[in-house]
């Protein structure tokens, strides 16, 4: 079965760059798009972006001008950057990987990490 | 950007009850719609995909319906377990876009 585990700080100050990490286990990371959305509080989802296991990106324009999203395959890993953080940002931050090589159906999902923006 | 509408935001439902749930596009998507369901603190569960196929694993009381802009999630006889928040998210753009979601409570 393919696990999903976020990672990061918690907490960062306004202006800063949020980085978050996923480990993925009991799969290889050479294959499929690797996915993050998140959730602010009392709100829907919002799909951030994906990289393919190739390296290949795809960002939400919302976002696209803060976003990095890249791929460590030896360490079974991915990460995202977003800079400049503002209260905005606090929200549920989750990975997922895609259902079928299309980077469109979200099948697997971490729980989810805890992100706050505030001084 | 693809807007998706759900309907409604919340309901009360009892054990056994048949809930249905609505999922507007702001265009056609064909059937690249996928529900998803969600409990607090837990990981999101792909339910149904290109709108009426069910994911291996999910129990046969869900199914999924429609084509173009609607698009129908039922639960046929709800259980303990389904007490949750339930999406929809269209695939048809690149720039994945989720419905408000549907929060099922007991009533």
């Amino acid at each position: 079965q393919v696990q999903l585990q976020e990672s990061g700080p918690g907490l960062v100050k306004p202006s800063e760059t949020l980085s978050l990490t996923c480990t993925v286990s009991s799969v290889s990371i050479t294959s499929y798009y690797w996915n993050w959305i998140r959730q602010p509080p009392g709100k829907g989802l919002e799909w951030i972006g994906h990289i393919h296991y190739s390296g290949g990106t795809n960002y939400n324009p919302s976002l696209k001008s803060r976003v990095t999203i890249s791929v460590d395959s030896s360490k079974k890993q991915f990460s995202l950057k977003l800079t400049s953080v503002t209260a905005a940002d606090t929200a549920m931050y989750y990975c997922a990987r895609d259902f079928d090589g299309s980077g469109r159906i979200l099948n697997f999902w971490g729980q989810g990490t805890l992100l706050t923006v505030s001084s | 950007d693809i807007q998706m509408t759900q309907s409604p935001s919340s309901l009360s439902a009892s054990l056994g009850d048949r809930v249905t749930i609505t999922c507007r596009a702001s265009q056609n998507i064909g059937s690249y719609l996928n529900w998803y369901q969600h409990k607090p603190g837990k990981a999101p569960n792909l339910l149904i995909y290109a709108a009426s196929s069910l994911q291996s694993g999910v129990p046969s009381r869900f199914s999924g319906s429609g084509s173009g802009t609607d698009f129908t999630l039922t639960i046929s006889g709800l259980q303990p377990e389904d007490f949750a928040t339930y999406y929809c998210q269209q695939s048809y753009s690149t720039l994945l876009t989720f419905g408000g979601g549907t929060k099922v409570e007991i009533k």
